[in-house]
């Protein structure tokens, strides 16, 4: 267990629709990332907060945005779904003592778009 | 932002070595390397993180050489077990704390197949 939560584990959408992905970091991490993974594909880095602020952005779609709240926990909005969306987001967390540069990721939600 | 190349895929038998090796030219002063091994449907999981020489730990070995432009993963006798596939990471240090972000991205990793 990594000790990042990612909520749901599993999420059905139309296209069009609008999701909300959830994410709580490991206790102490102050950076969150977010990564999105198509069926066979690598890992896209999407964008990255430390401590509620926006820090880095990879290649994060328009329709995409994400925020960090005071509680340290972030949400992955996707919005105007498109088939191509369908995909496994993670969600990594790090900042913590020695472990500055370790991320640690959640087991990810598998969004698929209908 | 380091690049990295690896091998696409890797095939060997349970009980052998199997060493992987990561090409990182441009390597900064500042960054680690670090290794992650994914299994399908699952968020990938950190192995070992070195800066130069050589790391040890339970379940593999980092070499790294002198000039760093390039380092090595190394699993003991696999097992079937051990199929996954492995990425190679280089980041800086600060990374999450610093202001310009760390757009920590991976590359296409490596596929390892352990055959019985």
């Amino acid at each position: 267990d990594s000790g990042v939560t990612q909520t749901p584990k599993h999420l059905i959408t139309a296209t069009g629709q609008r999701v909300t992905l959830r994410c709580s970091p490991r206790s102490g991490d102050l950076s969150v990332y977010w990564y999105q993974q198509s069926l066979d594909q690598g890992l896209q880095f999407l964008i990255q907060y430390y401590n509620g602020e926006e820090r880095a952005k990879g290649n994060i779609l328009e329709r995409f945005s994400a925020q960090q709240f005071p509680d340290l926990h972030s949400e992955l909005n996707l919005s105007s779904l498109e088939l191509g969306d369908s995909a496994l987001y993670f969600c990594a967390s790090s900042g913590s003592g020695t472990d500055n540069e370790k991320l640690f990721f959640g087991s990810g939600t598998q969004l698929s778009v209908l | 932002l380091a690049k990295t190349t690896q091998p696409i895929s890797m095939d060997s038998y349970e009980g052998q070595e199997v060493n992987i090796t990561c090409s990182h030219n441009n390597i900064a002063t500042n960054d680690y390397i670090t290794w992650y091994q994914q299994f399908p449907s699952q968020g990938p999981r950190f192995i070992i993180q070195g800066y130069k020489t050589k790391v040890t730990n339970e379940v593999a070995s980092l070499f790294i050489p002198a000039d760093r432009k390039s380092s090595t993963l190394s699993l003991p006798r696999v097992s079937l077990s051990d199929t996954a596939v492995y990425y190679c990471l280089v980041g800086d240090a600060r990374g999450p704390i610093k202001a310009a972000g760390n757009k920590l991205t991976f590359g296409g990793g490596t596929r390892v197949l352990v055959k019985p």
